[in-house]
């Protein structure tokens, strides 16, 4: 069963503290994404990355990193150094120049 | 982005009646647009999409109108069911590839039964 899977569905943070939240595909895609969600907003892109060990910054890549050692994973790491880091984080994959993309079910992430 | 407000515009609509939810974007150069649909605690689902040489697409009881004149979309939900409840976005895209791709806001259906 092809599918995104993201862990985990919460996690809960200390001000101050780096978290890494993962994120896999078995859809054989070259192309991986990260959005963030606020309420109210629309997806705002992190990172993507086009084939392993690439990557680019999106849209609002400061204080978050990213690495993609496998095709399979791209796991997104909040550093201490992103403000406001409480958001609904979502991952996505698809083939490389297609307008379509799946989705993951989502990472909240709350900083307590 | 777009600063946006914490309250997305809703649509509230009885089990079985059509649903209208309307999108305004902002490039003319785009030239390809989808619909996702979103539930509450779940990632975006991928709903139907259009390109820009087309005014109209079909799908399972859905259909998305394409108005370049006005820079519009609209989706379309034939005898809309409770399972249909969730947030719609529109995104349109200017240029090849995923990342290209521009997010609204998205509206909140609620499917009363």
């Amino acid at each position: 069963d092809g599918g995104i899977t993201q862990s985990p569905k919460y996690l809960f943070r200390k001000e101050g503290q780096n978290v890494t939240l993962s994120c896999e595909q078995n859809l054989n895609h070259d192309a991986m994404y990260w959005y963030r969600q606020d309420p109210g907003q629309g997806l705002r892109l992190i990172y993507y990355s086009q084939i392993v060990n690439d990557f680019q910054k999106g849209d609002i890549a400061e204080g978050y990193s990213v690495s993609r050692e496998k095709k399979e994973s791209f796991p997104l790491t909040v550093t201490s150094a992103q403000k406001n880091p409480t958001a609904f984080y979502l991952c996505a994959s698809s083939i490389w120049a297609d307008p379509e993309a799946f989705f993951g079910q989502g990472t909240r992430l709350t900083v307590v | 982005g777009e600063s946006v407000g914490l309250h997305l515009p809703t649509l509230s609509v009885q089990e079985g009646d059509n649903s209208i939810i309307n999108c305004a974007y902002s490039n003319s150069a785009s030239d390809y647009f989808i619909w996702y649909k979103q539930e509450s605690g779940k990632g975006p689902q991928f709903i139907i999409d259009i390109r820009s040489n087309m005014d109209k697409r079909q799908g399972q009881r859905v259909t998305v109108l394409l108005n370049k004149t006005v820079k519009h979309l609209s989706l379309q939900i034939a005898a809309t069911q409770p399972g249909d409840s969730a947030v719609y976005f529109c995104a349109e895209n200017k240029d090849t590839g995923f990342q290209k791709l521009v997010f609204g806001t998205g509206t909140r259906l609620l499917v009363s039964p």
